[in-house]
C-alpha cells in the first residue's frame, strides 16, 4: 500500500532547531507535488508550501516564507520541514500531503507530526 | 491574502442532507476540493476538481459549482459524516489556500 509515513512526536524549547520528514515510495514520490499542512491546536489546516522531490523546487505560502524550509532528498523518497528557531506558536501538528498529479488536491496525507515548543 | 470563507458549523440529523458553501473571488477560475477530517486522523480527499469522487468515497459525497462560490453536499447524513470539512482551491503556481472549515455535528 502507498503511503506517507512522518516522523515522531517532538518536543522542543524556544530557539531550538527541528527537521522532520515524511517518507513516501518510489515513483509515487518522487514525481508528485509534496505539501505541508498546519494544524494548530483548535484551528483550521494552513498550507504551508509545496515541493517537486524530482527537481527540489519549493514554493511557499508568503506567511511561511523565511520561517521555515521545505527540502526534499529524492534518493531516499523523503521530503522535510525544517526550522531553525522554534517558537512557542510554532507547537502545532504537521502534516504532510501527495498533490494529485494533474489537479491540485491533495489525496494521500501523512499520519501527521505533533510538534510541541515549550520551555 | 486570498482567502476562502466556510460556515463555522452546520448541523443535521441523521438521514437528512448537509451541504456546506465556500466563498472565494478566485473560484470561478479554480477547481475545489474537499476534505474531510475527524479528530486523531489525517485528512480524507473527499471531493475533487469540484465534483469528482476518489475512489472508496461514498456516493451521498457530492459537489457542485457556481460562480464564486462551491458546495460540498452529503446526502443521507450517517452518524460516521460528523468531522470538520475543508474546501481548498489553488492556481496554476502552485499556491494553495485552505477554507475556515465546518464543523458538521450530527444529532
Amino acid at each position: 500500500e502507498v503511503q506517507l509515513v512522518q516522523s515522531g512526536a517532538e518536543v522542543k524549547k524556544p530557539g531550538e532547531s527541528l527537521k522532520i520528514s515524511c517518507k513516501g515510495a518510489g515513483n509515487s514520490f518522487t514525481n508528485y507535488w509534496i505539501g505541508w499542512v498546519r494544524q494548530m491546536p483548535g484551528k483550521g489546516l494552513e498550507w504551508m508550501g509545496v515541493i517537486y522531490p524530482g527537481d527540489s523546487d519549493a514554493r511557499y505560502n508568503p506567511s511561511f516564507q523565511g520561517q521555515v524550509t521545505i527540502s526534499a532528498d529524492k534518493s531516499i523518497t523523503t521530503a522535510y520541514l525544517q526550522w531553525r528557531s522554534l517558537k512557542a506558536s510554532d507547537t502545532a501538528m504537521y502534516y504532510c500531503a501527495r498533490r494529485l498529479y494533474v489537479s491540485h488536491g491533495f489525496d494521500m496525507w501523512g499520519q501527521g507530526t505533533m510538534v510541541t515548543v515549550s520551555s | 491574502s486570498y482567502e476562502l470563507t466556510q460556515p463555522p458549523s452546520v448541523s443535521v440529523s441523521p438521514g437528512q442532507t448537509a451541504s456546506i458553501s465556500c466563498s472565494g473571488d478566485a473560484l470561478p477560475k479554480q477547481y475545489a476540493y474537499w476534505y474531510q477530517h475527524k479528530p486523531g486522523q489525517a485528512p480524507v480527499l473527499v471531493i475533487y476538481k469540484d465534483s469528482e469522487r476518489p475512489s472508496g468515497i461514498p456516493e451521498r459525497f457530492s459537489g457542485s459549482h457556481s460562480g464564486t462560490t462551491v458546495t460540498l453536499t452529503i446526502s443521507g447524513v450517517q452518524a460516521e459524516d460528523e468531522a470538520d470539512y475543508y474546501c481548498q482551491s489553488a492556481d496554476s503556481s502552485e499556491t494553495y489556500v485552505f477554507g475556515t472549515g465546518t464543523k458538521v455535528t450530527v444529532l
